[in-house]
């Protein structure tokens, strides 16, 4: 699977937009670009994910790159309650059990 | 259905005993994951249940760890002989195939004293 990197840490102020990036300058074109978060003493939380186009639910927007090297995960109007550590996770292709590569993610600080 | 469930929530244990942590997947999800997690770190793989085939295991699966998935319901992990080292909230995960979202548990936090 490619490797993401993240920023370590990030703040936002509440009704702002975050935007969170991702690198993910190795990955493959059949792997998809997944985000979880994992608020304080919880289990990871799926967001959102996309391979090529940008992506958007309810809780947030992916945009993702034409090269596919970089993404940016977008929480449109931040909440105290989007404090967390932000995962991006390339996972797919030859990986037989899209097992989850978590590394150490963002964490991020939404301040009133 | 309430989501992956895990128990226990919290386990205390002397070096050297066993311990055996159950998760209950959500109905009808064929994969099942399990992830331990230190503290300041994220989740790291263990391994993996496809139905009750175990498919993969990570290197840090050691030979004290064993796990289960009897008739491809819910699973258990099993320690034996623990170390301080292993030390660390245990989670779990389902999907029902490769590529949707994984759902976690609460995780079991273990503390080996």
């Amino acid at each position: 699977d490619a490797k993401t990197t993240q920023p370590t840490s990030m703040d936002c102020a509440e009704g702002r937009a975050a935007n969170l990036p991702c690198n993910h300058s190795t990955i493959s074109g059949n792997e998809y670009v997944y985000w979880y978060r994992q608020i304080h003493s919880q289990g990871p939380q799926y967001i959102i994910h996309g391979l090529k186009n940008n992506e958007t639910n309810e809780m947030a927007s992916l945009i993702i790159t034409e090269d596919r090297k970089s993404s940016t995960l977008i929480l449109p109007h931040a909440t105290l309650r989007d404090t967390a550590v932000y995962y991006c996770i390339v996972i797919g292709g030859k990986n037989s059990g899209y097992a989850l590569n978590f590394g150490k993610g963002t964490s991020l600080l939404v301040t009133p | 259905d309430t989501g992956v469930s895990q128990n226990p929530r919290h386990k205390i244990t002397k070096r050297g005993q066993n311990v055996t942590f159950r998760c209950d997947p959500i109905s009808e999800h064929n994969r099942l994951y399990w992830y331990r997690q230190t503290l300041g770190q994220g989740p790291e793989f263990l391994t993996y249940f496809q139905n009750e085939a175990q498919l993969e295991k990570s290197r840090l699966l050691s030979d004290r760890f064993s796990a289960e998935r009897p008739k491809g319901s819910f699973s258990t992990l099993e320690i034996q002989r623990t170390e301080q080292g292993d030390s660390a909230m245990y989670l779990c995960a389902s999907k029902i195939d490769p590529g949707a979202e994984a759902f976690f548990g609460q995780g079991t936090r273990l503390t080996v004293v």
